[in-house]
């Protein structure tokens, strides 16, 4: 069966470190996502992408960067891991044309201490 | 910007109870709108899709409808059992195909 998964399932890393999580689809979907979720936020969307070599931003992108260099795969890095990243961080992908499903993952639990 | 709105935010019924999940959104022109569920610590998983050009899904206890004019989703559990008790999230789509979620119904079912 097609699946999405996220590893790790739970960081905990120091203000300042490069953290990377990732992001692994085997439904040959095009569109990725990334989401954070956050108690009294729900899901907001970090960074996408629509294909290989295509990135864009979400609406809390500050601090985070992807890129996409397959179709299977989307890392998530954080550059300079701040408290306030500290969240649960879901990957999702979805086909294009219309029927869009969207598929997440299991979740990433990431502390910053 | 688009807006998901989820009313209740919370809800507890005793077990057998048909139910009723709220959800609206402020910008018409919606791609399609998906229903999802969570339980504590895991994933969303999804639930059912409608797309733009429907008015309702159903998957065996549930049933969704989309009135997009009113901009208004509604999710119905039938007879409601202790194992519906989770979140259950909405979400709308644009054509760009990113999701814009609301901030869930927190549903206990009671025994």
């Amino acid at each position: 069966d097609a699946e999405i998964t996220q590893s790790p399932r739970h960081k905990i890393t120091e203000t300042g470190r490069q953290v990377t999580l990732a992001c692994h689809q085997t439904w040959n979907h095009n569109n990725m996502f990334w989401y954070r979720q956050d108690l009294g936020h729900g899901l907001r969307l970090i960074h996408y992408s629509y294909g290989v070599q295509d990135t864009n931003k979400g609406e809390v992108s500050d601090g985070y960067s992807v890129s996409r260099s397959n179709t299977e795969d989307l890392p998530l890095t954080l550059e300079s891991a701040a408290s306030s990243q500290t969240s649960v961080y879901f990957c999702a992908s979805s086909d294009s044309g219309t029927n869009t499903e969207a598929f997440f993952g299991q979740g990433t639990r990431l502390t910053v201490v | 910007k688009q807006e998901v709105t989820q009313i209740p935010a919370a809800l507890s019924v005793p077990e057998g109870e048909n139910l009723v999940l709220n959800c609206s959104f402020t910008d018409s022109a919606i791609y399609n709108l998906q229903w999802f569920r969570q339980d504590p610590g895991k994933g969303l998983t999804s639930l059912l899709l409608i797309q733009s050009s429907q008015r309702e899904q159903t998957s065996g206890r549930l049933n969704a409808s989309l009135d997009k004019s009113s901009g208004r989703s509604t999710l119905y559990i039938a007879a409601s059992q202790p194992g519906d008790s989770a979140t259950y999230l909405c979400a709308v789509s644009e054509w760009t195909y990113k999701y814009i979620f609301g901030t869930g119904t927190r549903l206990k079912v009671l025994a």
